[in-house]
């Protein structure tokens, strides 16, 4: 099974809103990546975490912030989001970062910011 | 940094057709190759991968080429079927990079349409 669960599927918040993405799996994978994909572009990495601690933020801005509470989940938390965050949100996982690195892609949530 | 070319950024042909996309890299220190396919409304999917200690490597109607020397890799679909319409990205990585370093750097995707 190589499935990465992401919710919501679909999220609209305002520009003052706090919101929480969500990505869990279950395949003993110990690293775990969010990227954002605007429309008809490839998936721009964002965070990576490996064995649950932050390995490569992409200069990303402080009003998204990622969090992995266990080896089997990965939030991004969002604050004070600009209508430009607008896009598909997707959570990726691998078995880790040193070897076997064929990454696993949810279905993503899509966000637009409002 | 790594840079991956991907071509062409759409293509059509007919059911029961064969297409090729093909992708060129930079970093001759890469040396795994995925390709993913991304179908309307959902997330890539991994479909096959190569790594530079071979030259092919098909999976039924899906084969992918490396050619080391050239720094180039194809994805060759043959018999194609409406359902293989999609966007379909390459990918490309140095799997002896540190931890901290490494990353997948995608091509900007081929619209794939098959039109029955």
């Amino acid at each position: 099974d190589t499935e990465v669960t992401q919710t919501p599927k679909h999220l609209v918040m305002g520009m003052t809103n706090k919101k929480s993405l969500k990505c869990e799996q279950h395949m003993g994978h110990r690293a775990m990546y969010w990227y954002k994909q605007k429309a008809k572009k490839p998936p721009e990495l964002m965070f990576v975490y490996s064995y649950e601690k932050l390995s490569i933020n992409e200069s990303v801005p402080s009003r998204f912030s990622p969090e992995c509470p266990n080896s089997s989940l990965l939030n991004l938390h969002l604050h004070a989001l600009q209508p430009e965050d607008s896009a598909l949100y997707l959570c990726a996982s691998s078995q880790d970062l040193a070897g076997g690195r064929e990454q696993y892609f949810g279905p993503g949530t899509r966000l637009t910011v409002t | 940094g790594e840079n991956v070319e991907q071509h062409p950024s759409t293509l059509s042909v007919q059911e029961g057709d064969s297409a090729v996309i093909k992708c060129t890299y930079s970093d001759s220190a890469s040396n795994y190759f995925p390709w993913y396919k991304q179908e309307l409304g959902k997330g890539p999917q991994l479909i096959i991968d190569i790594r530079s200690n071979v030259g092919e490597k098909k999976d039924q109607r899906i084969a992918v080429t490396l050619n080391k020397t050239a720094k180039h890799f194809s994805l060759h679909i043959t018999e194609t079927q409406p359902e293989d319409s999609a966007v379909y990205f390459c990918a490309a990585s140095n799997e002896n990079s540190g931890g901290s370093n490494y990353k997948l750097t995608f091509g900007k995707g081929t619209l794939l349409t098959v039109n029955p």
